[in-house]
Formats: C-alpha cells, sequence, structure tokens
C-alpha cells in the first residue's frame, strides 16, 4: 500500500511563528501536492510539485512556501503563521501520468495558530 | 471562481436505500472525475473514477455517471449502509502536462440512518 505520511496530526503555534509542515510518501512517487480543507471551502490546492526541486503555486500559495530536496518528502512552510491559516492540512502524492486513481492522502495535520 | 460545486452540503438517507451525490462543473476542459470519500480525522480515500469519454463506471454498490452536455456528476450508492456515512468530494482534473492536477468540490456530508 501506498503510504503517505504527514509527521504531526494536530499542531498548536503562535501566530508569527515559522511553521513547518512535513510530507513523507514511500511509493517514489513524482507528484506531491499540499491542500488545506475548510468547512464549506473543500479542498484547495496550495502548492504542488512534480519533481525534486521543482514547485507550481496552487489556487492559494499566499503566506505559504514549500521545500522539495527529495523525491520522497514535500514539505509545506508558513513563513509567518497567521490565525487565518488555522485549517487542516492534507499532504497528497501521485504517479506522473496516472490518472484514473487520483491521489493518496496523508491522514492531514489539524494546525491551530493562537 | 468555483470550478467543481456541490450545492448539497449534507444528504440523509436510510440504511439499504439509494444515497444520490451530485456534482456540477463549469471547465469542459476536465478529462478525469473522481470521488472521495473522507471520514473524520482521516485523509481522504479514492473512491471511484470515470474518464470523460464515458458516461457511467460501476464498482461494486458505486457508481458514477457523468453528463457532459449537462456538466453533471452523480455518484450512487446502492444499497446505502451506516458505514457510508461520510463526507464525499468530487474533484475533475486538467492534465496540461501528465501531472494530473485535481479541483475538489466543497463536499456533501452523507448520512446513512440505520
Amino acid at each position: 500500500d501506498v503510504k503517505v505520511t504527514q509527521s504531526s496530526r494536530y499542531l498548536v503555534k503562535r501566530t508569527g511563528e515559522k511553521v513547518f509542515l512535513e510530507c513523507v510518501q514511500d511509493m517514489d512517487h513524482e507528484n506531491m501536492f499540499w491542500y488545506r480543507q475548510d468547512p464549506g471551502l473543500g479542498l484547495r490546492l496550495i502548492y504542488f510539485s512534480y519533481d525534486v526541486k521543482m514547485k507550481e503555486k496552487g489556487d492559494i500559495p499566499e503566506g505559504y512556501s514549500v521545500s522539495r530536496e527529495k523525491k520522497e518528502r514535500f514539505s509545506l512552510i508558513l513563513e509567518s503563521a497567521s490565525t487565518n491559516q488555522t485549517s487542516m492540512y492534507l499532504c497528497a502524492s501521485s504517479l506522473y501520468g496516472q490518472s484514473n486513481y487520483g491521489y493518496t492522502f496523508g491522514s492531514g495535520t489539524r494546525l491551530t495558530v493562537v | 471562481d468555483q470550478q467543481v460545486k456541490q450545492n448539497s452540503p449534507s444528504l440523509s438517507v436510510q440504511e439499504g436505500r439509494i444515497s444520490i451525490l451530485n456534482c456540477d462543473y463549469t471547465n469542459s476542459m476536465f478529462d478525469y472525475f473522481l470521488w472521495y470519500k473522507k471520514y473524520p480525522a482521516e485523509g481522504p480515500t479514492f473512491l471511484i473514477s470515470i474518464s470523460s469519454i464515458k458516461d457511467k463506471n460501476e464498482d461494486g454498490r458505486f457508481t458514477v455517471f457523468l453528463n457532459k452536455s449537462a456538466k453533471h456528476l452523480s455518484l450512487h450508492i446502492v444499497p446505502s449502509q451506516p458505514g457510508d456515512s461520510a463526507v464525499y468530494f468530487c474533484a475533475a482534473s486538467v492534465s496540461p502536462s501528465g501531472t494530473y492536477k485535481y479541483i475538489f468540490g466543497t463536499g456533501t456530508r452523507l448520512k446513512v440512518l440505520a
């Protein structure tokens, strides 16, 4: 089974802190994604990466950055956390060119910024 | 601008009856559609997919229908079971380069009553 592991299930951070959310996948997938899930808004794409050191902005990249130094690891960085970044963050991965199975998601990190 | 819409935030169905979840989209270039199921505190899991060249795909109790002229997608669950109670997301992809990037709807919470 493909596994996508997010390092923390729950995080509480203070406004202004720099926050790192880590995601690791073990199936050699080229593509990795970060989404956030908010009530009434569904899942919104923050950033994605289709190769090591490659990244592209999604629909809501403001206030975030990402890092992909190794194929299996994709990190989401909140440069200066704000209360409106309180959300459920979901990491996902997929094989290049494979459409019919979509993504494999991690279990999510619920981040609260106080 | 919500390209993928799920207009019913919630749905309640009696056990054994049919559940029909609906999804509308605006972009005629979408080439693949998926349904995901999400339990609380877990990541979404892939349920079923359909290519834009088909109008129906079936997998056990789950059937997805695609009406391209109406830009409408639906998921039928027959018979519904209490374990089907979850949030269901539809997603549509654009694939400019083999990296399938999915756009998600806002989700429908299904409750199957025993």
